[in-house]
């Protein structure tokens, strides 16, 4: 079945430090990729997409690139901020059968320190 | 305005007893899921609904039954419950049941079994 792994966390950094969270997939035919991000307390929101080989998604400095030869889709920053502190879930997108579901990696803590 | 809205945020209750959560969404989405997030902050998808057909069912116990009054609103009712229902459940609705079609997510309901 479709599956997302992601790099441990949590993970620190000090502010404007460069940020790198590893994700790799498996999954059968060829779906949409997704970056999602939770807060504390609250729900998931969309952090940005890529539906097919070579895209870019990119969203608040944040990017990542579906590669279909690697099959992974790694989240970079350039600069972190405090603010970025959260929670971020690599997703994978497949229709089945008339359904559409989300299949999530384990998440990976991020902290950002001054 | 909000997108995706959960009620109750939280929810306590003791074993055995029977509760459900509401959901309702005005962004005109059709389709519409449950997820469970559990202590460990996995996420695992329950069902999806489109037009108010239930399309996904992904070996949850019967004591759970969704229920899809309109394209709107999406409810999930719980019987008998049990220790291990304890998580954090997230409504979730899109447009459409394509992988290309992101999820948007409400604020989740924290459910504690006693």
């Amino acid at each position: 079945g479709d599956s997302v792994t992601q790099m441990e966390g949590p993970v620190t950094l000090s502010e404007e430090a460069f940020l790198t969270i590893n994700c790799t997939y498996t999954a059968t035919g060829y779906p949409s990729l997704f970056w999602y991000v939770q807060y504390p307390g609250e729900g998931l929101q969309l952090l940005l997409k890529a539906t097919k080989a070579d895209d870019k998604g990119s969203n608040k400095g944040f990017e990542a690139t579906y590669r279909k030869e690697t099959t992974s889709f790694h989240l970079e920053k350039g600069s972190v901020q405090v603010s970025d502190s959260a929670v971020y879930f690599c997703a994978l997108s497949a229709s089945t059968g008339g359904g559409n579901k989300l299949t999530f990696g384990t998440g990976t803590q991020l902290k950002v320190e001054l | 305005d909000t997108a995706v809205s959960q009620t109750p945020k939280y929810l306590v209750t003791q074993m055995g007893n029977d509760k459900s959560i509401k959901c309702e969404q005005n962004l005109g989405h059709d389709t519409m899921y449950w997820y469970k997030q559990d202590s460990k902050k996995f996420l695992k998808i329950m069902f999806s609904y489109n037009n108010k057909e239930l399309i996904i069912n992904e070996t949850v116990p019967n004591r759970f039954s969704p229920k899809s009054p309109d394209k709107a609103h999406l409810n999930l009712h719980i019987n008998s419950l049990e220790l291990g229902d304890s998580a954090v459940y997230f409504c979730a609705s899109s447009q459409g049941n394509r992988d290309t079609y992101e999820q948007y997510f409400g604020p989740g309901t924290r459910l504690t079994v006693t």
